[in-house]
């Protein structure tokens, strides 16, 4: 069974700029988080997909921050325009309908100058 | 407060000691978790438990419910178990709560 697939492993971008993360969940999973972990700290969900709606969103930074999973599989992170305090490691995580196991994927490293 | 609670937040150990990592939560869960992490990767699930105690090698993972507290433990540990631990709890509504990590060395 093929993980949670993430892109890229690693960016680098200046304050101001935009930026893009992709996830791929283990097939069949309905459920998709995005996590924001900071050095040092667990990590903080930003949103949870129910296959293409949305669940929780509560804390994502919206004037910022803005989440897709159109076709209820792939998903992506953007935010436009990043700042400092956005550099963090952001991982998705996936789960089954009714499971309670969560599968992660490697993470993408945001490093913002 | 954080709905979970980890200890302790740092820990080295020589390689053969017994280690213990806790983990204490104060909201009603349907699961708690177990996590791996190691630098610059991602997270691996080892211990989903809802009660009593789970092995997988070197690994233990025990649950009161009553208490509201985990313990982890890891036998006869080894450098290659240097890694932040992250103690997860599971609620209805697909919710997760995370601690905020245990990051252990073991030095040889």
């Amino acid at each position: 069974e093929a993980g949670v697939a993430q892109s890229p492993r690693y960016k680098i971008i200046e304050k101001r700029q935009s930026v893009a993360f992709w996830c791929n969940p283990i097939s069949g999973h309905a459920t998709l988080y995005w996590y924001q972990q900071i050095l040092g700290q667990g990590p903080k969900l930003l949103i949870q997909f129910q296959n293409n709606g949305v669940v929780d969103d509560s804390q994502l930074p919206k004037d910022r921050f803005s989440a897709e999973r159109l076709k209820g599989v792939d998903s992506t992170l953007k935010i436009q325009p990043a700042k400092l305090e956005d550099s963090a490691v952001y991982l998705c995580a996936s789960r089954g309908q009714g499971r309670e196991k969560l599968f992660f994927g490697s993470g993408t490293q945001l490093s913002v100058l | 407060k954080n709905e979970v609670e980890q200890s302790p937040q740092n820990l080295t150990a020589q390689e053969g000691e017994f280690i213990t990592i806790n983990c204490s939560y104060s909201v009603g869960i349907s699961a708690l978790h177990w996590l791996q992490q190691h630098p610059g990767g991602g997270i691996v699930s080892l211990f989903m438990l809802s009660s009593g105690k789970k092995k997988h090698g070197r690994l233990i993972a025990t649950i009161n419910i009553q208490e509201k507290h985990s313990s982890l433990h890891i036998t006869a540990s080894h450098p290659r178990d240097s890694a932040v631990y992250i103690c997860a709890v599971s609620r209805t509504g697909n919710q997760f709560y995370f601690g905020t990590g245990t990051s252990l060395t073991v030095i040889p």
